[in-house]
C-alpha cells in the first residue's frame, strides 16, 4: 500500500482566516514533504520532515506554518495568506528520500 | 540553464501509438530518475523509478536512463486515452533529500 491521505480535497479561505492541512500516511516512511503546484508547473518544494524534524524550510513565508505531530502525519497550518498562494498543495512521503509518494492534494483557493 | 529540461508539448498521439518522452539534465549528481503521471487536477503517481543505466520495463511502460549522455526516456507501447496525462520526470542525487522536476510533458491519446 502506497497511500498517502490528505484532507481537505478543497478549500476556500479569505485572507483573514486561519486553516489547516492534513497528510497521513501508514507506509512507515521516515520523512515526509509538502510542496505547492501551480497550473501547468512541476511541484515545488516547501518543507522537509525527517524523522518527525524540520530539515529542509524552502524559505516559505511565515504565513506557511508546518508541524509533524508524529512519524504518520504532517500539517499545514494556514494564515493571512494571499490570493497567490492560490495552489494545489501537495503532500509526499519517503522512505529513502529519493522515491516519494505523493497524495491528492489540496485544491486552495484564497479569496 | 535548468538542471532538468523537458518539452511540455502538448504531445498528441492516436490510440496505439509508441509514444516516447524524454528529459535531459546537466547536474551529474543525479542518480535516482523518476517518472511521475499527473492527471489533471490530481497528486503525482509514481509509474517508473530506476537508478542505473539500461532499461527497465513494467507492462506497457518503459524506462530508459544514459547516464553517459544525462538522458532519460520513457516509452509507453499500445498508448491508451487513459494515458492521456502530464508526465513529469524527477531526478534526486545521492542524498535523496530533494527532487528536481522537469517541466512535465501534456500528453493526449486520441481514440
Amino acid at each position: 500500500d502506497t497511500e498517502v491521505t490528505q484532507t481537505p480535497k478543497h478549500l476556500v479561505m479569505g485572507m483573514t482566516n486561519k486553516k489547516s492541512l492534513k497528510c497521513e500516511q501508514h507506509m512507515g516512511h521516515r520523512a515526509m514533504y509538502w510542496y505547492k503546484q501551480k497550473a501547468k508547473k512541476p511541484p515545488e518544494l516547501m518543507f522537509v520532515y525527517s524523522y518527525e524534524k524540520l530539515s529542509i524550510n524552502e524559505s516559505v513565508p511565515s504565513r506557511f506554518s508546518p508541524e509533524c505531530p508524529n512519524s504518520s502525519l504532517l500539517n499545514l497550518h494556514l494564515h493571512a495568506l494571499q490570493p497567490e498562494d492560490s495552489a494545489l498543495y501537495l503532500c509526499a512521503s519517503s522512505q529513502s528520500g529519493d522515491t516519494q509518494y505523493f497524495g491528492p492534494g489540496t485544491r486552495l483557493t484564497v479569496l | 540553464q535548468k538542471e532538468v529540461e523537458q518539452d511540455p508539448g502538448p504531445l498528441s498521439v492516436p490510440e496505439g501509438a509508441i509514444v516516447s518522452l524524454n528529459c535531459t539534465y546537466s547536474n551529474s549528481a543525479f542518480q535516482y530518475f523518476m517518472w511521475y503521471r499527473q492527471y489533471s487536477r490530481k497528486g503525482p503517481e509514481l509509474l517508473m523509478y530506476t537508478y542505473s543505466s539500461g532499461n527497465k520495463e513494467d507492462g506497457r511502460f518503459t524506462a530508459q536512463v544514459d547516464k553517459s549522455s544525462k538522458y532519460i526516456s520513457l516509452f509507453i507501447r499500445d498508448s491508451q486515452p487513459s494515458d492521456s496525462a502530464t508526465y513529469l520526470c524527477a531526478m534526486a542525487d545521492y542524498s535523496g533529500s530533494r527532487l528536481t522536476f522537469g517541466e512535465g510533458t501534456q500528453l493526449t491519446v486520441n481514440p
